[in-house]
């Protein structure tokens, strides 16, 4: 089974610039998650997706950054424009079904390792 | 608020049992205990979760203290490649996963 696909691994871009995440969940998952992974810290969730539509965006900056997942299957997170704090790995997750009060088993991706300048 | 207190590193020998523990002092009926663990430049993965009794898999074991106000996962047989950050989660009710700081976990040969 194909595990949660991320591209690119690396991004260097400096700020004020714009930069895109790309995600593909394992096949058949209907939820999907970006998590944003400051170094030294645990993983801090951005969005979480039930197939095409946002279940909580509670903690993601709305003033730069947007996601979407338009199909249900692959997702691409974006911000614009990038500051110097926006440094950190942006991981993507997913599970298999959202059941109301129990947390699935996500499954992560490898992770984009953006470097802000 | 990860709502859960771990110390932040523990070392072990290698094939010696480690045990992480991990307090969740404030924890209710209905919150669920999840471990995953983040080894260098992967994304976390899924180690373990239970609510009450005591859980077993092919990764670890996980205890989970009679009041629940404590747990510790266990593994049997430390190796080098379970050096990771390992992260104990309370799930509240309804809620999502809030990930803390966690526990690094070095392995020594």
């Amino acid at each position: 089974e194909a595990g949660v696909a991320q591209s690119p691994r690396y991004k260097i871009i400096e700020k004020r610039q714009s930069v895109a995440f790309w995600c593909n969940p394992i096949s058949g998952h209907a939820t999907l998650y970006w998590y944003q992974q400051i170094l030294g810290q645990g993983p801090k969730l951005l969005i979480q997706f039930q197939n095409n539509g946002v279940v909580d965006d509670s903690q993601l900056p709305k003033d730069r950054f947007s996601a979407e997942r338009l199909k249900g299957v692959d997702s691409t997170l974006k911000i614009q424009p990038a500051k110097l704090e926006d440094s950190a790995v942006y991981l993507c997750a997913s599970s298999l079904e959202e059941v109301w009060g129990y947390q699935e088993t996500q499954y992560f991706g490898p992770g984009t390792r953006l470097l802000v300048l | 608020d990860a709502k859960t207190t771990q110390p932040n590193s523990m070392e072990s020998n290698e094939e010696e049992p480690v045990h992480l523990p991990c307090n969740h002092s404030t924890i209710s009926g209905t919150d669920y205990i999840h471990w995953y663990r983040q080894l260098p430049s992967q994304g976390p993965e899924y180690v373990i979760h239970g609510l009450t009794s005591n859980v077993n898999n092919r990764m670890a074991s996980l205890a989970i203290a009679e009041d629940r106000k404590s747990s510790t996962l266990i593994l049997h047989r430390a190796t080098l490649r379970d050096a990771a950050v390992y992260y104990c989660i309370r799930q509240e009710y309804g809620n999502k996963l809030v990930f803390g700081a966690g526990t690094i976990l070095r392995v020594k040969s």
